[in-house]
């Protein structure tokens, strides 16, 4: 079992749409977690992060986490074509320890 | 403000071959890391170094190795290239925090034939 996974998609939403990400972990442990996008070619970069059980918005994006359930999600909210990118699930176990990420799910926002 | 510095950009390499990735933070980060990136695998890790002085082995090591020369740089080696080893290369540095986050290279394209 991969330590954190993700459907790889691809994800199709209609614009304006709300895209809806999943990730899960495995590691009890986790203390912080977060969702890069990275476009085709490019480095990722972060979105979102969270680490408190609950929802956290930042404009279009929120992300949900349920630690009970090891469950971390991401709803983007009025979905745009450039919204359309691999976003990456990332968790950390604690301070100073390494990131490990998930495989991505593709996102294709369609007009 | 340059941030997380990787070179070189591209490479092609023959099997066998042996060659240095170098990374270089400005950011005053603890925490450095090298990934790769293959089609449908996301990031894994390969090597990551807590402190100067310290590396830990991450995912995928069989084939690297690493030094962490002083608290700025990260080098990644490979000794004896395989075609296995093509990917795509991400050199990244992060304070020690939960909160934060990753800031990562602009990434090493490798092809070994």
């Amino acid at each position: 079992q991969k330590e954190v996974e993700q459907n790889s998609g691809p994800l199709s939403v209609p614009e304006g749409a709300i895209a809806s990400l999943n990730c899960t972990y495995s590691d009890r442990g986790s203390q912080s977690f977060f969702w890069y996008r990275q476009y085709s070619g490019k480095s990722p970069e972060l979105i979102m992060f969270i680490y408190s059980n609950g929802d956290k918005e930042d404009g279009r994006f929120t992300a949900q986490l349920n630690k009970a359930s090891q469950y971390v999600s991401l709803l983007i909210r009025d979905s745009q074509p450039s919204d359309s990118a691999t976003y990456l699930c990332a968790v950390r176990a604690g301070t100073a320890s390494k990131l490990t990420f998930g495989t991505g799910t593709r996102l294709q926002v369609t007009l | 403000n340059a941030g997380v510095t990787q070179t070189p950009k591209f490479q092609v390499l023959k099997t066998g071959q042996s060659m240095t990735l170098q990374c270089a933070q400005d950011m005053n980060h603890n925490s450095m890391y090298w990934y790769r990136q293959d089609p449908g695998m996301g990031l894994r890790l390969i090597y990551y170094s807590a402190s100067e002085g310290t590396t830990d082995k991450g995912e995928v090591p069989n084939g690297y190795n690493v030094s962490r020369l002083n608290k700025r740089e990260f080098s990644l080696r490979l000794e004896s290239a395989a075609p296995s080893q093509t990917s795509v290369y991400f050199c990244a540095s992060s304070g020690q925090t939960l909160d934060e986050k990753l800031f990562f290279g602009s990434g090493t394209q490798l092809s070994v034939l």
